[in-house]
């Protein structure tokens, strides 16, 4: 299984623009990298998948290089309620019926007023 | 879509005691997840169901542990002869078939458990 690390914390400003980088340098072919968020006390919530170069929804942008060993989660104009952990996960189907998907200690963002 | 939903909420139990907790997933997703998550860590991955087949168990989980899904429907997770170290949130999860890419997991809030 494909190991990621990314950044334990993270502050911004309301309405500025966040980036958070994963880096994954054992990815396999056939992974994806599915990025989620955490509210305390809920489950996690999926917020974009990719496979490589960019990826748009309405919620955020996911930016993947040719080499795939890194992928960055872009959230525009980020607001208080985007306080949260965010995971970045690497995977793809198991062979064995699932999708083997790993989640690491994740990204805790601090929006400041 | 009602979302996956998970009971109890919150379930404190004594040392020794055995506990269930229930899943409910979402009505047309065949796999089901079941994670486990302590303070300041992600969700670890336990068990997996596609329909009713329990296809693969986590090394994590300890004899122990017992997980069932009768009928594909929904799903639960027993501990028996509770232990300190069970003391977590059990989160529940499903997806639908594979298309294109990994199906996104559909989590419940889970069921946060503590032993005393």
């Amino acid at each position: 299984l494909a190991k990621t690390t990314q950044p334990i914390s993270m502050d911004s400003y309301e309405g500025q623009e966040v980036n958070i980088t994963c880096s994954h340098n054992n990815i396999a072919t056939n992974d994806y990298i599915t990025w989620y968020q955490q509210f305390p006390s809920q489950g996690p919530r999926f917020i974009i998948q990719g496979y490589k170069t960019k990826v748009t929804n309405e919620v955020a942008s996911l930016f993947i290089p040719a080499d795939r060993k890194s992928s960055t989660l872009s959230l525009p104009r980020v607001s208080l309620s985007d306080t949260a952990v965010y995971y970045c996960l690497v995977g793809g189907y198991s062979g064995a019926g699932s999708y083997q998907l790993t989640f690491g200690k994740g990204t805790k963002l601090s929006v400041i007023p | 879509d009602t979302g996956v939903s998970q009971d109890p909420r919150h379930k404190i139990t004594k040392r020794g005691q055995n506990v269930t907790f229930r899943c409910d997933p979402i009505s047309e997703h065949n796999r089901l997840y079941w994670y486990r998550q302590t303070l300041g860590q992600g969700p670890e991955f336990l068990t997996y169901f596609q329909n009713e087949a329990q296809l693969e168990k986590s090394r994590l989980l300890s004899d122990r542990f017992s997980a069932e899904r009768p009928k594909g429907s929904f799903s639960t997770l027993e501990i028996q002869r509770t232990e300190q170290g069970d003391s977590a949130m059990y989160l529940c999860a499903s997806s639908p078939r594979g298309g294109g890419g990994v199906p996104p997991l559909h989590f419940g809030n889970g069921t946060r458990l503590t032993v005393t």
